[in-house]
């Protein structure tokens, strides 16, 4: 089966720094992506990783480490439009994604 | 470039109806993907396109569900004696050829089943 976790809910100051973990076990491995999702809009994309490691993409970095099944989304100098659900997803078959529950962020003034 | 189209943007129906979901992918992308949400939930898997045909359709609950892609462009969503469980946001997504490519979404169609 295919299960992947992240903490519900978070809650954050604006110019801060927040990180939001995601665990997974699944039955294949191709790629792990972060979306970004405001409430009532489409998922955006906002990173993918398959080698272990840090990518770099502006104020947002994500990492991975395959061996643990783990990865986090690192969003720098948080600003209040950042506030929305951040939603990891697993490529286990190379096409369809498995998605976590998501993560709502606050970011308060 | 445009980016990926659903209609309608809403949806209520009662009970029993059938009901047809359409989604209009990013020029040129060759796969085509659906997913439902519930709220407070992360997208689940429906089905996925490669062209013209339905390479994976385990996702779908049952068979009062039903997908096609005739041209390997517009989706239609189909569903049968629609059930208030159905009620959800279903949402489309196209990528330019499938393997681990970023699949790009749409705004999704709010399902609403009386």
């Amino acid at each position: 089966g295919q299960n992947i976790d992240q903490p519900t809910e978070m809650t954050a100051t604006e110019g801060a720094i927040v990180q939001i973990n995601c665990t997974y076990q699944t039955s294949g491995f191709n790629g792990l992506f972060w979306y970004q999702q405001h409430a009532g809009e489409a998922p955006t994309f906002l990173s993918y990783n398959v080698l272990d490691g840090l990518e770099e993409k502006g104020r947002f970095s994500s990492f991975l480490s395959r061996s643990k099944g783990y990865s986090y989304l690192l969003l720098k100098e948080l600003q209040m439009k950042d506030s929305a659900s951040y939603l990891c997803a697993v490529s286990s078959s190379g096409y369809a994604l498995n998605f976590g529950k998501g993560t709502s962020l606050l970011v308060t003034p | 470039g445009a980016g990926v189209s659903q209609t309608p943007s809403n949806k209520v129906t009662e009970k029993g109806k059938y009901v047809e979901l359409r989604c209009d992918p990013i020029s040129g992308h060759t796969a085509l993907y659906w997913y439902r949400q519930s709220l407070g939930q992360g997208p689940e898997f429906l089905i996925y396109f490669q062209g013209t045909g339905a390479a994976d359709d385990s996702g779908l609950p049952n068979d009062r569900f039903f997908a096609v892609r005739p041209e390997g462009s517009v989706s239609t969503l189909k569903i049968q004696r629609t059930e208030r469980g159905d009620s959800a946001v279903y949402l489309c997504a196209s990528s330019p050829s499938g393997i681990t490519d970023t699949q790009y979404f749409g705004p999704g169609t709010r399902l609403t089943v009386l």
